[in-house]
Parts: structure tokens; sequence; C-alpha cells
């Protein structure tokens, strides 16, 4: 049972372009969206938020969108920088303060 | 800045040997869990904790598991009789806040190998 899925399992963008990393939900009882980021031998450290009452939330260079009709919400990282290389998670708050987990993006910044 | 830690950061053990991750919360965090990623895979949701009593499981958290909080800092999950497919990262994470943006903080992740 896929609640929250990220249908693309890796992506490469060049340094100072925009990243887009997407994430589909079927779950229309989740009330929080939220975004990790995952680097190689550390746990996923949260990134950015957005309630299911909200369409947009920016924090520096980063944004996410949530689109509820469409059950998608997608995160826009610009400019990308190497840095943020890494693997984002896409997670869902819904009852019971559990957070559901997509399958993570690979996000590849080049110089 | 305040983290979770967890130990040890990788354990291999026996099929069949029971195994206990540790980790420490961050001190005025009221809900703990236990979350694990198999290779490859997405993170997974095993329990929440709070009030020295499970709140939440999932399937994956049979009669195998168990948690405890055994003093006031501790945070513990055992796995008796481990099997192969236990061999995966297990993370452990602690939020504020009891739900609405419930943020939560991971530590670093115990690996378990079971051979």
């Amino acid at each position: 049972d896929q609640q929250v899925k990220q249908n693309s399992p890796s992506l490469s963008v060049q340094e100072g372009r925009i990243s887009i990393l997407n994430c589909d939900y079927t779950n229309s009882m989740f009330d929080y969206f939220l975004w990790y980021k995952k680097y190689p031998a550390e746990g996923p450290t949260f990134l950015i938020s957005i309630s299911s009452i909200k369409d947009k939330n920016e924090d520096g260079r980063f944004t996410v969108f949530l689109n509820k009709s469409a059950k998608h919400l997608s995160l826009h990282i610009v400019p990308s920088q190497p840095g943020d290389s890494a693997v984002y998670f896409c997670a869902a708050e819904g009852a019971g303060n559990m957070l559901t987990f997509g399958g993570g993006t690979r996000l590849m910044v080049k110089p | 800045e305040p983290e979770v830690t967890q130990t040890p950061s990788h354990q291999v053990t026996q099929m069949g040997q029971e195994v206990i991750l540790r980790c420490v919360p961050i001190s005025n965090h009221l809900y703990f869990y236990w979350y694990r990623q198999i290779l490859g895979q997405k993170v997974e949701f095993l329990v929440s904790f709070y009030n020295n009593e499970i709140s939440e499981k999932s399937e994956i958290f049979d009669d195998q598991f168990s948690v405890e909080r055994p003093d006031g800092s501790n945070f513990t999950l055992k796995i008796r009789s481990t099997k192969l497919e236990d061999s995966a990262m297990y993370f452990c994470a602690s939020s504020r806040r009891t739900g609405g943006n419930n943020v939560l903080t991971f530590g670093a992740g115990s690996r378990l190998t079971v051979l």
C-alpha cells in the first residue's frame, strides 16, 4: 500500500539551475507534508513542510507546492548547489503522528 | 543543536540472536519513534511511543519486536530471534509536538546485519 510515492528514483541537475522533486499521495486525510533530506550514513533531516490547507510554503532556496486536487506536491530548489546532492524523502503526516515516507529521490547537482 | 544519538552504529549478529538497539532522544521531546530502512527501500514506520506506552505500531512491529524506556533518557528497540530479513538501517526519532506539523528529529541510524 504505497500511500506516498516518489516516482523518480534519481534526478541530475546542473549547479545554479532549478531542481524539482515530485511526490504523489493517495490518502486525502493527510494533514501535513514534509520533505526530509538524507546524506549517506546520516539520518533524515527535516527540510520544509506544508499544511494541507496551504498551497505554497517558501524557505530560502526551498519552496514546496501542494496541489490537493491532484494529490501532488513538489519541492523546488533554486538555485541548486552541489551541497544539495542527497536523497530527498517526501513524507505525509496523518492520524497518530506517524509519518509515511515516499521511496526517495536521489538528487545529484553537478558543478 | 540538540540531536538524537543511537548506538551501536553497526551491529552484526547471527540469525536467531536477540539484539537491542539504543537511542537517546532529545531531552524535551515527548514522542519517540523507530523507523527502519531496508537497503534500497523506503523508510518504514515501526512504532511510536508516548507517556511510557506504545501509541501506534505498524504491521511490521509484531511480537518479535518490543520497545522500552528503561530510564529517563534511553529508548530501546529489542528484536528477538533475529531473521535475515531484519537486516536494515534502524532509525530512532523524537518529536516535541503531538500533531500538526510534527517534525521528527532522526538519529544517524543503527545498521543491523543478520548473518
